[in-house]
């Protein structure tokens, strides 16, 4: 079964500062590997996917994520935070192609301070 | 591209009413669409898929005779909350996967309030 886990609920950081959030997969075959955010309230918005090809992939809001088969990991950076950035961050994974579920995990929440 | 709308955004309602909300994809024909709930400060959890024209597969554990899902065309999907209990008041989603996607666009989400 395909599962994912974020082991930071919470990050607080400060403005300017770089970030890494941490994801981890569970996933027999290539998975299909996504970041999304959350502001309060609001539903989600994809920043970023890796489905194959170059592991470095490059989202919106100056987001990047590298997929790293050997430790199944796919975390997410940004060189320099803004305070826009504060948001719950979800990471998933899925099936390559197809129409089945996608896991997601726990999600980590990002708290930016001046 | 690849819009997906819910309505209402927030609906309060009394214990033991039914509830709808809709699920649109406004500029692709979603041939596949999922519902999430998702708790307070928690992940979102599939509820069920729904496939145009087809019965919706739901996850263990949920009542299907509770949330009714219909996915009648290929730009709209339903659920109704038969029976609302405060236990069900949560953030429910949706999201649409059309042809040729390998990805699931979500709509906004809908805030439910059971009194």
């Amino acid at each position: 079964a395909q599962s994912v886990t974020q082991p930071d609920i919470h990050i607080t950081v400060s403005e300017g500062a770089s970030l890494e959030l941490r994801c981890n997969y569970s996933y027999g075959a290539t998975p299909y590997l996504f970041w999304y955010v959350q502001s309060p309230g609001q539903g989600l918005q994809l920043l970023l996917k890796y489905f194959s090809g170059d592991t470095l992939v490059q989202g919106i809001k100056g987001f990047e994520a590298e997929f790293k088969r050997s430790q199944s990991s796919f975390n997410l950076r940004k060189p320099s935070v803004h305070w826009s950035d504060a948001a719950e961050y979800f990471c998933a994974v899925g099936p390559s192609g197809g129409y089945q579920k996608v896991t997601f995990g726990i999600g980590t929440k990002l708290q930016v301070i001046p | 591209g690849a819009v997906v709308s819910q309505h209402p955004s927030r609906v309060i309602c009394k214990s033991g009413t039914s509830v709808k909300i809709e699920c649109r994809s406004l500029d692709f024909q979603a041939t596949t669409m999922f519902w999430y709930r998702q708790f307070p400060k928690q992940s979102l959890m599939l509820m069920a898929t729904s496939n145009e024209g087809s019965k919706a597969t739901y996850e263990q554990g949920v009542e299907k005779d509770k949330f009714l899902i219909n996915h009648a065309s290929l730009t709209l999907s339903t659920l109704t909350v038969t029976s609302a209990h405060p236990e069900d008041s949560s953030f429910y989603i949706c999201s649409a996967r059309g042809t040729g996607h390998n990805e699931q666009f979500f709509g906004p989400g809908t805030r439910l309030t059971v009194l």
